[in-house]
């Protein structure tokens, strides 16, 4: 069954300090694993994809299939950053279908 | 360009009755998906819609349903409504790129609330 993991439903760092935000799944197929954030008041937007090998706003995520893993990752957080993080997985199989994580809150302070 | 539009954006019901929430995608996306956002259980992806054919449907009981229609507006539908059913529905929509690495675009969602 395809499961996607966030072990962290909150993490709270100081700004200018790296963050990781951590993803596990859990799927037999090729994945395609992304990360959508909802800020305060905002719809949930796409952060960035795994096939897109980006960095988005100093965000990075690699996907490591051995570990299953596609952790996110900035080496100086800041304030803005604050918002709920979502790690995804969609298949393709006749069609599309999107199993996301918990999420995890991301809190930056001063 | 329009972002994913959602009517109506809150909505009362009592135990027994059904409910119609609507979608409409963005102009050009033919892919809608629904989902359901409770505290709980978290996004749980509902169904697939494409081209007027459901592709996909998560583990949802035969009181969910939806449709989607030739502009690929969509419809989702929950019959006996129970006091589970309060929560957030999202839709979404993207390209028809034919590969799953599509971006998705979500509605800002339909608050139901069942008393």
């Amino acid at each position: 069954a395809q499961r996607v993991t966030q072990p962290e439903k909150l993490l709270s760092v100081f700004k200018g300090a790296p963050v990781e935000l951590k993803c596990n799944y859990s799927y037999s197929g090729s994945p395609e694993l992304f990360w959508y954030v909802q800020y305060s008041r905002q719809r949930l937007q796409l952060l960035l994809r795994h096939i897109s090998r980006e960095s988005i706003k100093g965000f990075t995520a690699d996907l490591n299939k051995g570990e299953t893993s596609f952790h996110l990752k900035k080496p100086f957080a800041q304030e803005e950053d604050s918002a709920m993080y979502y790690c995804a997985l969609t298949t393709h199989t006749g069609g599309f279908k999107t199993i996301f994580g918990a999420g995890t809150r991301l809190f930056v302070k001063a | 360009k329009a972002g994913v539009t959602q009517t109506p954006r809150y909505l009362i019901k009592t135990r027994g009755q059904q409910v119609t929430l609507s979608c409409s995608p963005i102009s050009g996306h033919r892919s809608v998906s629904w989902y359901q956002q409770t505290p709980g259980q978290g996004l749980q992806f509902l169904f697939e819609y494409f081209s007027e054919t459901q592709r996909n449907k998560g583990n949802f009981p035969g009181r969910f349903s939806g449709r989607q229609f030739s502009n690929s507006r969509s419809e989702m539908n929950v019959s006996t409504l129970e006091l589970g059913d309060s929560a957030l529905y999202l839709c979404a929509s993207s390209l028809p790129t034919g590969t799953a690495d599509n971006e998705q675009f979500f509605g800002p969602g339909t608050r139901l609330t069942v008393l």
